[in-house]
């Protein structure tokens, strides 16, 4: 079936370090990948989206690539802020299945 | 403003006390679903309904009812709740289950349901 593995956190970091977090899925047919942060208290809000094969998802300083051959998605920022502190979903969609499937969450949290 | 609002947003109560969480969205989205988030396992689908009066089980059904009976609600029914049930429940919707450009899934601030 369809799934999304993420790496285990947390994750800590120093304000202005480079972040990856890693996110590969298992899908029959084309999903669309998506990126969801949640900041405590809050719910879930979408960060970045790509919805086929090589598309680039970027936003607030956050990128990910939709890689095919690799069934990754990781989520990269060059330089994360103490604000960035949040738990990262990564997810797929696919039409078939009428459902988000997410991965089990990676907090990530930046010290000053 | 576009948004997903559940209530309440925090409850805490008894196994068996019937209970209904509201969902209710102003986005006049046709595609509404209901997650539940549990450390370690993310969040997994409940229900879900692709319009008024069609819902379908999602992972996770046992224990649970939803009805939608207008566009903008899809409320969440637990009837005998059990302490299994304790989580956070996020309520989500999206314009067109078919993808396009309307594939953004939008979220609830979600609900902290405490079963004792």
């Amino acid at each position: 079936g369809n799934s999304v593995t993420q790496m285990e956190g947390p994750v800590t970091l120093s304000e202005e370090a480079f972040l990856t977090i890693n996110c590969t899925y298992t899908a029959t047919g084309y999903p669309s990948l998506f990126w969801y942060v949640q900041y405590p208290g809050e719910g879930l809000q979408l960060l970045l989206k790509a919805t086929k094969a090589d598309d680039k998802g970027s936003n607030k300083g956050f990128e990910a690539t939709y890689r095919k051959e690799t069934t990754s998605f990781h989520l990269e920022k060059g330089s994360v802020q103490v604000s960035d502190s949040a738990v990262y979903f990564c997810a797929l969609w696919m039409d078939s299945s009428y459902k988000l499937i997410f991965g089990s969450g990676t907090r990530l949290l930046v010290r000053p | 403003e576009a948004q997903v609002t559940q209530n309440p947003r925090y409850l805490i109560t008894v196994t068996g006390k019937k209970l209904t969480v509201t969902c209710s969205q102003n986005m006049n989205h046709e595609y509404m679903s209901w997650y539940r988030q549990d450390p370690g396992l993310g969040l997994r689908q409940i229900y879900y309904s692709m319009n008024v009066e069609v819902t379908d089980k999602g992972d996770v059904p046992e224990g649970y009812k939803v009805s939608r009976k207008e566009k903008r609600n899809f409320p969440l029914i637990l009837e005998s709740p059990s302490p299994n049930q304790t989580s956070l429940y996020f309520c989500a919707s999206r314009f067109d289950q078919r993808g396009g450009l309307a594939d953004t899934q939008y979220f609830g601030p979600g609900t902290r349901l405490t079963v004792l």
